[in-house]
């Protein structure tokens, strides 16, 4: 257990479909992330929240909405996805801000858009 | 833009062996970062090593760091099963981290 929590471990959504991704930490961090990481491919950072304010939005289509509503919570909304988003959504945290100390990563979501 | 990549994409050894992977980067640094990986999962935090540092140890960890040559290396020693997993550097510009697509390692029984 790192810390942080994400659900579902699994999504299968139609491409017309709205689903949301949860992220909680529990150890009291300043910074939240959301990663996607696709085969063979390096992590792609998507948003960074520092105190609950977005810092990092990495040119993310706008079918991909996050939301910070406290320090210890992240989402993903998700809304007419393409297949070629399918691939394993991580969340982490971190202490301070973006890279200044270790990340804690949570399990995944693995995500299939049919 | 991909800052760290990570070298051999992949290794393959025995149990007990000693395991190298080297990571090199292209611009200057705050610090840098290895992470493990386990099948479709989460990624573990191993070690951080700051641009004015030379070299971390933990536990059969050793991480290394050049700056002049704009590399890193992490040793993984008396190798186990359960090190089996990709490894990933991270470094950090401008408080950004920025991945490479990682080293996969197979410890063999």
């Amino acid at each position: 257990e790192t810390g942080v929590t994400q659900t579902p471990r699994h999504l299968v959504m139609g491409m017309t479909n709205k689903k949301s991704l949860k992220c909680e930490q529990h150890l009291g961090h300043n910074a939240m992330y959301w990663y996607k990481q696709s085969a063979k491919k390096p992590l792609e950072l998507m948003f960074v929240y520092s105190l609950e304010e977005r810092v990092e939005n990495n040119s993310v289509p706008s079918r991909f909405s996050p939301e910070c509503p406290n320090s210890s919570h992240l989402f993903l909304h998700l809304h007419t996805l393409q297949p070629e988003d399918s691939a394993l959504y991580l969340c982490a945290s971190s202490q301070e801000g973006p890279g200044d100390t270790e990340a804690f990563f949570g399990q995944g979501t693995r995500l299939t858009v049919v | 833009s991909q800052q760290g990549e990570e070298d051999p994409q992949a290794l393959s050894i025995q149990e007990g062996e000693n395991a190298t992977m080297n990571c090199s980067y292209k611009t200057s640094i705050n610090n840098l970062q290895w992470y493990r990986q386990n099948s479709g999962r989460g990624l573990v935090h191993l070690i951080l090593i700051r641009s004015n540092e030379r070299e971390k140890h933990s536990g059969r960890l050793r991480v290394t760091l050049d700056t002049s040559k704009k590399s890193s290396s992490l040793l993984i020693t008396a190798s186990r099963a359960a090190d089996t997993a990709s490894y990933f550097c991270a470094t950090v510009r401008n408080y950004q981290l920025i991945w490479g697509a990682g080293t996969k390692l197979i410890i063999k029984p």
